[in-house]
């Protein structure tokens, strides 16, 4: 009964390919994230969906494109993969419209580009 | 200047110390408050939300002071368990009903047998 459910866990792959990374919550949420947790362990946020719709869009390279394809589903796909895309990628999902709302995470994927 | 910034740790402190950490945030339009954990390797998980009042959850104590734009986390009679990296968060509202967290970069806490 996984809230928040990423995959694959681990994700090492050669530079220039192209990746993706699943997410699914069944909390029933409408919103859904992704961010990024660097080697220096800061946590920033790429991306956020609500109810299927692009919400947020940091300055993200646009190799990296994600997709919503039900309000429970937010998966991310990378073109190109650089090394400094080498990262963990979490997943988080909350219910939108209150700031005092809590974000579940996913486990994250541990990507290892070399 | 960092939106969340926090003591930069790393802290080590004898099982049964108290611990205090520390941060501050740069928007004044941030509207809710948090104190994150995030254990090795695991994703963050929420301790605790923070209010003007202050609040406390057992051994847990979070502050906030609007003015300074300052928040708190103080640990009573740490435990081993305790041992891991605090997040300070922030909210803010980023158009309609949506709203964004910022991280700060975390503070590792050890608790030594």
């Amino acid at each position: 009964d996984t809230a928040v459910s990423q995959t694959p866990k681990y994700l090492v792959t050669q530079m220039g390919n192209d990746k993706s990374i699943k997410c699914e919550q069944n909390l029933g949420h409408d919103t859904m994230y992704w961010y990024k947790q660097d080697s220096k362990k800061f946590l920033k946020i790429m991306f956020s969906y609500n109810n299927k719709e692009l919400i947020i869009n940091e300055t993200v390279p646009n190799r990296f494109s994600p997709k919503s394809p039900d309000k429970a589903h937010l998966n991310l796909h990378i073109n190109s993969l650089e090394l400094g895309d080498s990262a963990v990628y979490f997943c988080a999902s909350s219910r939108p419209g209150q700031s005092s709302y809590e974000q579940y995470f996913g486990p994250g994927t541990r990507l290892t580009v070399t | 200047r960092k939106e969340v910034e926090q003591d930069p740790g790393p802290f080590n402190v004898p099982e049964g110390a108290t611990v205090a950490f520390n941060c501050t945030y740069s928007n004044s339009a941030s509207q809710s408050f948090f104190w994150y954990r995030q254990d090795c390797r695991k994703e963050p998980k929420l301790l605790m939300s923070v209010y003007s009042s202050g609040n406390e959850d057992g051994r847990f104590t979070a502050q906030l002071n609007r003015a300074s734009q300052y928040i708190s986390l103080l640990i009573r009679d740490s435990k081993l368990s305790d041992s891991a990296t605090y997040l300070c968060v922030v909210s803010r509202n980023s158009g309609g009903s949506n709203y964004k967290l910022t991280f700060g970069k975390g503070t590792l806490l050890t608790v030594n047998p």
